[in-house]
This record gives structure tokens, C-alpha cells and sequence, in this order.
């Protein structure tokens, strides 16, 4: 079945440091794909989103490519600060489904500064 | 504009306790969701409403319940609690309509440990 994998974390980088958070997929077709934040003691919020392949989805300085030919979503911004300290979740469309996600594991961020 | 609220934020049950969660969303959402969170698993949908007066069975529904009490509100139901059933619960509401259901705005959780 349909399926996301996550890098595992935590994943701890200084201040202004490149960040990449790797996220792979298995579907058939072309889902929309998605990254979703949670910070410290708060519900997750939608980071940004693709919906067909070759799409770059972007918010807050953060960048996600959708590749088809790799079936990845790796989200990246250039320069973190400690306020981006965060749990980031990518997730797909469950096939045949209207109202599921499939959600990765989640990756924990830590900045310092 | 509050967003998505959930009572309790905390809660500590024994084995074989009820409890009800509550959630309210203020955005006029037709779709709500309860979600539970354990470490290393990532999110794991338990029970959804795709619309007022209509439930449906996600991933996990088993030892759970759940209301749509209106279009507002969305309660799930713990009527026996189990070890097994300590973690973080998030409430989530998206409007209808194709991939706007996948644009999920989330609460700020309740944390439950059953002992």
C-alpha cells in the first residue's frame, strides 16, 4: 500500500545552518504531498503543500520540490533559525479516501543557537 | 476566532475508567477527526466525521467512541481506558471538498495516561 518514510530524528543544527529533512513516498499516481510543523506543546499546522508533480510548494522560507522520478518531497530552507525548533511531518492522501492521511513518522528539528 | 479547542488539556485515568475529550472548532468546518500521537508512530486517525450526523471508522477505532454533536463539536469517547490508550489526542477540522479535506487544522491536544 500507499506509504511515507521519514529520516529519522532528531535532526540538531546550529543557527543559519542549510537544512534538508528527507521524506520518500510510495503511491500510485501522482497524490498531492504535504508538510505538516508541530511546535513544542502545540497541534500540528500545515507548512506547505504540492499538489501534482513538479510543483514547488514554499511558506516561511521553507521549500518542498515534488520529484516524481525520485518519489520525494525533501523540505528545505537555507539559513534555520531557533524558532523553526520543531516536529515536521510529511504526509500523502490515502487512495480512495476523501478525508485520510497517510502521515510519516515525524522528524524533530533542534536549532541552537 | 479560537480555532480548533480541546478540553482536557491533561488527563490521568485508572484502568477501566471513562472519559469523554471534547473539541470545538469555530471555522464553520463541514469534516472533523480525532487523531492519537505516540512517540515514533506519527499520527494515527481513530474516528472521523466527513459532516454533521455522520461518523466513520479510521485506523485505530477499536475501544474508542465518538459524537458529532453539531457541526461545531466532536467528542471522542474512552469507555473503558487501557494502559494501552496513554498518549497525546488531537482534534482536527478541515472544510469539504476534495483536497481542502487534507488542509487539517489541529488543536492543541489533550495528554491522557492511563494507569
Amino acid at each position: 500500500g500507499d506509504s511515507v518514510t521519514q529520516m529519522e530524528g532528531p535532526v540538531t543544527l546550529s543557527e543559519e545552518a542549510f537544512l534538508t529533512i528527507n521524506c520518500t513516498y510510495t503511491a500510485t499516481g501522482y497524490p498531492s504531498l504535504f508538510w505538516y510543523v508541530q511546535y513544542p506543546g502545540e497541534g500540528l499546522q500545515l507548512l506547505l503543500k504540492a499538489t501534482k508533480a513538479d510543483d514547488k510548494g514554499s511558506n516561511k522560507g521553507f521549500e518542498a520540490t515534488y520529484r516524481k522520478e525520485t518519489t520525494s518531497f525533501h523540505l528545505e530552507k537555507g539559513s534555520v533559525q531557533v524558532s523553526d525548533s520543531a516536529v515536521y511531518f510529511c504526509a500523502l492522501p490515502l487512495r480512495g479516501s476523501n478525508y485520510q492521511l497517510i502521515w510519516g513518522a515525524g522528524t524533530k528539528l533542534i536549532i541552537k543557537p | 476566532n479560537a480555532g480548533v479547542t480541546q478540553t482536557p488539556k491533561f488527563q490521568v485515568l485508572k484502568t477501566g475508567q471513562s472519559m469523554t475529550l471534547q473539541c470545538a472548532q469555530d471555522m464553520n468546518h463541514n469534516s472533523m477527526y480525532w487523531y492519537r500521537q505516540d512517540p515514533g508512530m506519527g499520527l494515527r486517525l481513530i474516528y472521523y466525521s466527513a459532516s454533521e450526523g455522520t461518523t466513520d471508522k479510521g485506523e485505530v477505532p477499536n475501544g474508542y467512541n465518538v459524537s458529532r454533536l453539531n457541526k461545531r463539536e466532536f467528542s471522542l469517547r474512552l469507555e473503558s481506558a487501557a494502559p494501552s490508550q496513554t498518549s497525546v489526542y488531537f482534534c482536527a477540522s478541515s472544510e469539504l471538498g476534495g483536497g481542502l479535506n487534507y488542509e487539517q487544522y489541529f488543536g492543541p491536544g489533550t495528554r491522557l495516561t492511563v494507569t
